[in-house]
């Protein structure tokens, strides 16, 4: 079954204190990327990755670290997370090919609070 | 500021009958539009999408419809059922030379009443 995973869905930390959330598929995606959702914003991009080792800012970076070490997985790290940061995490990936943009899958969410 | 706009934060129709979600645009690089669904506590579900260089797009109940004049791209969900209730964004692409990015609007909620 094609599916992205994300874990973990729930989270709750304190500020400051680093952590990572992981996220895989099994399509063999050249393209994932990490989205936050915020009531009245819709989702926003933070960053995305094109490829392996490809990896590229979107709307709203700061704070965020991603990586790109194998294609399957496109962990997103808070270094030091603030309270801002508390918000509904999305992973996805699509496969891009000569132009046209294929289904994009998303995982199940992961909701983060940063006390 | 807001690239894409989705202006009605919700949408009532009677089953049976047309939906139309609408969506505008601003910048002018992008290049390929898509519309997704979703329920709560669940990831977005793509629905259907359509290129820059089309002005039409159809699958089964859905079409969307491009006007690259006027920035503006609209889905129609005919016809309706209680189903098709949830949340739906409309999502702008860019490409090439743009970057990748994808910029969604924020969100039109769609009751479909029994």
């Amino acid at each position: 079954e094609a599916q992205v995973t994300q874990n973990p869905r729930y989270l709750i930390t304190v500020t400051g204190k680093k952590l990572t959330v992981t996220c895989s598929q099994n399509m063999n995606h050249e393209y994932m990327s990490w989205y936050r959702q915020d009531p009245g914003l819709g989702l926003r991009q933070i960053y995305y990755s094109m490829n392996v080792e490809v990896t590229d800012k979107g709307d709203v970076p700061e704070g965020y670290k991603v990586s790109r070490k194998e294609k399957r997985n496109f962990p997103l790290i808070l270094e030091s997370p603030s309270p801002n940061q508390t918000s509904l995490y999305f992973c996805a990936s699509s496969l891009y090919t000569s132009g046209s943009w294929n289904t994009q899958y998303f995982g199940p969410g992961t909701r983060l609070t940063v006390l | 500021d807001q690239q894409v706009k989705q202006n009605s934060p919700s949408l009532s129709v009677q089953e049976g009958r047309i939906s139309i979600l609408n969506c505008d645009y601003t910048n002018s690089m992008f290049d390929y539009f898509l519309w997704y669904k979703k329920y709560p506590a669940e990831g977005p579900t793509f629905l259907i999408s359509i290129s820059s260089i089309k002005d039409k797009n159809e699958d089964g109940r859905f079409t969307v419809f491009l006007n690259k004049s006027a920035k503006h791209l609209s889905l129609h969900i005919v016809p309706s059922q209680p189903g098709d209730s949830a949340v739906y964004f409309c999502a702008a692409k860019t490409g090439g030379t743009g970057g990748f990015k994808t910029i969604f609007g924020a969100g039109t909620r769609l009751f479909v009443k029994a």
